[in-house]
This record gives structure tokens, C-alpha cells and sequence, in this order.
């Protein structure tokens, strides 16, 4: 496509659930990324695919979360047991192997899945 | 230490106005600078990469102080439109990009 796609928008559920989140990189990027962004905060990195394996997932808060990407296109990122705590915008982001003149990687974002646990 | 840091603001400025945000990283092996913009609710979009003899975009320069360790970006003739949250992003090493807490900017009619 020709943005970064994720749904759903919003998602509310409560304490305990499971929950999915879904994004859809742009046709061709080969990097996908997940960050969290609560309220008066940066995006804060949680992991990081290249094609189908997940590359670093060192920012992960716990064994709660899990992400796949198993056809190297769209990604799921996974919340088992919700907690309040887990409330955010989840954005996802994704980017070429090429690169600016700074020779580094530039991410284009989707507008983010707004997660909220009653 | 956070690994990026930014003063939160917010800035409140009038239109025309000239603001300058400063943002401090820790990590001095740091490779590639950015800096994001990010409106109320809506994703953050890349502004400008910032590169090591600084670089221009119309208003915007971006400014890059590796021996201090700090990246700075300069608005001129200040927009209501340039109203924005902006991020400052910094590659520490890692392989996914670190972003600072964002700084307000509010620019008053």
C-alpha cells in the first residue's frame, strides 16, 4: 500500500484479555518496527524485524508481549493478560534497506492502534 | 539517564519568531540524527535528518555537536502551523531508533 497500515484504530478491552494488533508495511520494506508511545512521551521501541526474524526484541517489557512477521510483510504484535499498565498508542513503522545521504535509515510511520485496558 | 533527552517545553511563541530546541543524547557512538514532528494524535513524521556540518530546509536548520553531544533545530519566521510536538531521534547503536520525550511548540497568533 501506500502508507503504513494498522488496525484496528482503537481497542478497548479489559484487564486480562487477550489482544492483537495488526500492521501492514509499505509494499517492499523489508525493516518493520514496533514502538509504544504513552501520553506525554516518546515512541519507546519495543521490536524489530528484518524480513520474517525478529532482528531485536530487546525492548519488549515482558513475556506478555510477542510479535511475528511470518511472511515478511504484515506484522501481529500480541498482548496476553492486559493490564492497565499496557494502555498506549502502539505505532508500527517500516523502511527500506536504502537510505538517506546520512546513510541512515528513515521510518515511515502508521497512524498507530490506540489500546485502552479498563 | 535517558538515552535522548529534551527539554518538554512547551515553547509558546508568536508567528514570526525565531525558537531554537536543544536535545542531549548519552551514547557517543551514535551514528544518524533526526529530527521528528509529531501533531496532536496523529504519528510522528520525519522532519529532517541532521547531518554532521548541519543542513538546511527552508525555515528549518538542524545543527549537530558531537563533542558536546547535542543536536540542536532552529525554526525561523515561526507558522501557527508549525504547532507540533518535535522529536528529537538519534540511532544509539542499537538497530531500531531512540526517540526523545518530544518538545511543545506553540505558536501563537
Amino acid at each position: 500500500g501506500a502508507g503504513v497500515s494498522q488496525t484496528p484504530s482503537n481497542k478497548v478491552t479489559e484487564k486480562g484479555k487477550y489482544v492483537e494488533l495488526r500492521c501492514d508495511p509499505i509494499s517492499g520494506h523489508t525493516a518493520l518496527y514496533w514502538y509504544r508511545q504513552s501520553l506525554g512521551q516518546g515512541p519507546e521501541f519495543l521490536i524489530y524485524f528484518q524480513g520474517t526474524g525478529a532482528a531485536d526484541d530487546s525492548g519488549l517489557p515482558n513475556d506478555r508481549f510477542f510479535a511475528v512477521r511470518p511472511e515478511g510483510s504484515v506484522s501481529t504484535l500480541k498482548i496476553q493478560r492486559t493490564e492497565r499498565g499496557d494502555s498506549a498508542v502502539y505505532l508500527c513503522a517500516s523502511s527500506s534497506k536504502g537510505r538517506d545521504n546520512s546513510g541512515a535509515n528513515v521510518l515511515t510511520f502508521g497512524a498507530g492502534s490506540r489500546l485502552t485496558v479498563l | 539517564r535517558k538515552e535522548v533527552e529534551q527539554d518538554p517545553g512547551p515553547f509558546n511563541v508568536p508567528e514570526g519568531a525565531t525558537v531554537a530546541f536543544n536535545c542531549t543524547y548519552s551514547n557517543s557512538a551514535s551514528q544518524s540524527f533526526f529530527w521528528y514532528r509529531q501533531d496532536c494524535r496523529k504519528e510522528p513524521k520525519l522532519l529532517m535528518s541532521v547531518y554532521s556540518s548541519g543542513n538546511e530546509d527552508g525555515r528549518f536548520t538542524a545543527q549537530l555537536n558531537r563533542a558536546s553531544q547535542y543536536i540542536s533545530l532552529l525554526i525561523r519566521d515561526s507558522k501557527l502551523s508549525d504547532s507540533a510536538t518535535y522529536l528529537c531521534v538519534v540511532n544509539t547503536g542499537r538497530r531500531a531508533l531512540t526517540f526523545g520525550s518530544g518538545t511543545r511548540l506553540q505558536v501563537q497568533p
